[in-house]
């Protein structure tokens, strides 16, 4: 069974600062991981996705996540936040011979910009 | 990019009564539809799995006399909840696959609160 953990319900940051929004996962078999973004009262929107290729991922609004295998590990990154970055955020797996087909998703982290 | 709509966006309800919420597919055909239950602070659920033509695949411990799914064509999806409870309120948000891909190739909808009184 897949399973994803995100670590912080909540996390805060000024404009302008480092964003870092955790997630570990369990996966018995090459996973694929996405990262997705819900803004209020919206649905889910696709951030990125790691799909065997490339380990450093880059996503929409500047948004990177980096595949550590040895950590179980899928942490999403962007160096300077902005107002707009404000929402929650969901990890979320699947097996790779899935695809899209069943996603397993994380508690979610809401984050909060500062001014 | 491709587009889902949900509806309605919220629905209050009294206890005993049933509710549909309809998930289209604006501009694609959608095979395959899943439907995610998300409670305040939590995380998506997989509720089911729903393909047109077939009766739809449940997760355990999802009732499926209670949560009643149809996918009558390839761009709408309806999920009723017959006989509702306070405890359905919650947060139902469907998707939409657009075949060829993960994660890329799923679209969600905007999701509909469900309150029962």
């Amino acid at each position: 069974a897949q399973s994803v953990t995100q670590l912080g319900s909540h996390v805060s940051v000024s404009e302008g600062a480092l964003v870092l929004l955790r997630c570990n996962y369990s996966s018995s078999v090459p996973p694929y991981l996405f990262w997705y973004v819900q803004y209020p009262n919206q649905g889910l929107q696709l951030l990125l996705k790691y799909t065997s290729a490339a380990t450093l991922v880059k996503g929409i609004n500047g948004f990177e996540a980096e595949f550590k295998k040895s950590e179980t590990s899928f942490h999403l990154t962007k160096p300077s936040a902005h107002m707009s970055d404000a929402a929650e955020y969901f990890c979320a797996v699947s097996d790779g011979d899935q695809g899209a087909q069943k996603l397993v998703f994380g508690q979610g982290t809401r984050l909060t910009i500062n001014p | 990019g491709a587009v889902v709509s949900q509806h309605p966006s919220w629905v209050i309800c009294k206890s005993g009564t049933s509710v549909k919420i309809e998930c289209r597919s604006l501009d694609f055909q959608a095979t395959t539809m899943f439907w995610y239950r998300q409670f305040p602070k939590q995380s998506l659920m997989l509720m089911a799995t729903s393909n047109e033509g077939s009766k739809a695949t449940y997760e355990q411990g999802v009732e499926k006399d209670k949560f009643l799914i149809n996918h009558a064509s390839l761009t709408l999806s309806t999920l009723t909840v017959t006989s509702a409870h306070p405890e359905d309120s919650s947060f139902y948000i469907c998707s939409a696959r657009l075949p060829g891909g993960p994660g890329e190739k799923l679209f969600f909808g905007s999701g509909t609160q469900l309150s029962v009184l």
